[in-house]
């Protein structure tokens, strides 16, 4: 199967303090790219949706002022925590679809565990 | 977005087979039904998807009732690293999974 990679895999920040999560498709063009966060003992929670190129939709509730996505290649997302809290703490997850294939399936990166202190 | 319901746990012996039950009673006539399934600290991984006839494939089999309302997803012999958390989500080609809560696989050894 495709694989999509994440880095860092775990980053500790201070509060007030940006950081920036980088989601990579390794082996094929990701038309579509998705964001997900995931706290403790709860389901995956879909952030917003970027198409390569434009900009990303977000979904209700998530302050995209607050998490900018950025889509600038086929191959790579990136998501950037801007003034990150200990709210923020979370494990976020990416996710990237081949658009090229008859099913477009989404294959989901080994996510990344985020501290903020 | 079609609504499911799952049990939120289950458990199995190591090496029996489970059957790990959805309802999607509202699923609209081009969804397909998916299941992933999320182990400790990882990303969700794809298992199989279907729409009306059952399907195999190396990792489960899916059943999926003749109405469409509801599908099983069967682990044949359940190994400890099936221990997960299972998702049945019914979805169109082209939208975005979302995922509901799920049901959290234990097998016992």
């Amino acid at each position: 199967g495709a694989v999509v990679s994440q880095h860092p895999s775990r980053v500790i920040c201070k509060s007030g303090t940006s950081v920036k999560i980088e989601c990579r498709s390794l082996d094929f063009q990701a038309t579509t790219m998705f964001w997900y966060r995931q706290f403790p003992k709860q389901s995956l929670m879909l952030m917003a949706t970027s198409n390569e190129g434009s900009k990303a939709t977000y979904e209700q509730g998530v302050e995209k002022d607050k998490f900018l996505i950025n889509h600038a290649s086929l191959t790579l997302s990136t998501l950037t925590v801007t003034s990150a809290h200990p709210e923020d703490s979370s494990f976020y997850i990416c996710s990237a679809r081949d658009g090229t294939g008859a099913y477009n399936e989404q294959f989901f990166g080994p996510g990344t565990r985020l501290t903020v202190l | 977005d079609a609504k499911t319901t799952q049990p939120n746990s289950m458990e199995s012996n190591e090496e029996e087979p489970v059957h790990l039950p959805c309802n999607h009673s509202t699923i609209s006539g081009t969804d397909y039904i998916h299941w992933y399934r999320q182990l400790p600290s990882q990303g969700p991984e794809y298992v199989i998807h279907g729409l009306t006839s059952n399907v195999n494939n190396r990792m489960a089999s899916l059943a999926i009732a003749e109405d469409r309302k509801s599908s099983t997803l069967i682990l044949h012999r359940a190994t400890l690293r099936d221990a997960a958390v299972y998702y049945c989500i019914p979805l169109s080609g082209g939208s975005r999974l979302t995922f509901g809560e799920g049901t959290q696989l234990t097998v016992n050894p």
